[in-house]
């Protein structure tokens, strides 16, 4: 079935831009999502249809896909930015969800 | 404001069964599909299952498909994952999520979790 890879980890500097990547084959021919998920609490959207922003994300967060990489950018990375990030997509060939393995963000 | 509460969670051993509840509100409940989501600890999110809005197709994980059940009640505003034949693997925090829309996208409102442990 359809596999999105993420790097386990990615670190930046505060105030620098993080990117974070989402990897599949011709995921750019598909709807992704991302989730952040910090330390004990549930995931939360935090971007939709690969550059959809939900209300309330801020504006430092983009995203974007093409080929067969997705990308979520943080700008301007705070300390509150530092969490799990989750892809995910949804397989119709197998009418499957399909999450990445996810990202843990570290703010150095 | 959307509140999505699971309950149900606990201990059972392998070969037991739960089910595992979702009360939902602040939305038009029948409109929207849903979906359980686990989290191993320590672990990534895996999809579970999606029903859709009017309960009249669902999909699942192949992990799960054959042991779980997922249905809703749009009178009641709830969600229900029953799980049978259950494994020490199962084990995991169980999220029910809103779908964006009635059928599958994204996951726009995540309930807290509950806690399943299989264990003997």
């Amino acid at each position: 079935s359809y596999v999105l890879t993420q790097p386990p980890s990615v670190s930046v500097t505060p105030g620098m831009t993080a990117w974070i990547t989402c990897g599949g084959n011709h995921i750019g021919s598909k709807s992704v999502h991302w989730y952040q998920q910090r330390p004990g609490l549930a995931p939360v959207l935090v971007m939709y249809y690969n550059s959809d922003r939900p209300s309330g994300i801020p504006e430092r967060f983009s995203g974007s896909n093409s080929g067969n990489t997705a990308t979520l950018t943080i700008s301007r990375v705070e300390a509150a930015d530092e969490a799990d990030y989750y892809c995910q997509v949804w397989d119709l060939e197998s009418d499957h969800v399909i999450f990445g393995g996810g990202t843990k963000l570290t703010v150095l | 404001q959307v509140e999505m509460v699971e309950s149900g969670g606990g201990v059972v051993q392998p070969g037991g069964s739960l089910r595992l509840a979702c009360a939902a509100s602040g939305f038009t409940f029948k409109n929207f599909g849903l979906h359980w989501v686990r989290q191993a600890p320590g672990k990534g999110l895996e999809w579970l299952s999606f029903i859709k809005y009017d309960g009249g197709e669902a999909f699942y994980a192949d992990s799960v498909k054959g042991r779980f059940t997922v249905s809703r009640d749009n009178s009641k505003e709830t969600l229900y994952l029953q799980m049978s034949s259950l494994r020490v693997e199962d084990s995991g925090l169980y999220y029910c999520a809103k779908d964006g829309e009635a059928f599958v996208s994204r996951f726009d409102h995540w309930g807290r979790g509950i806690l399943v442990t299989v264990s003997s």
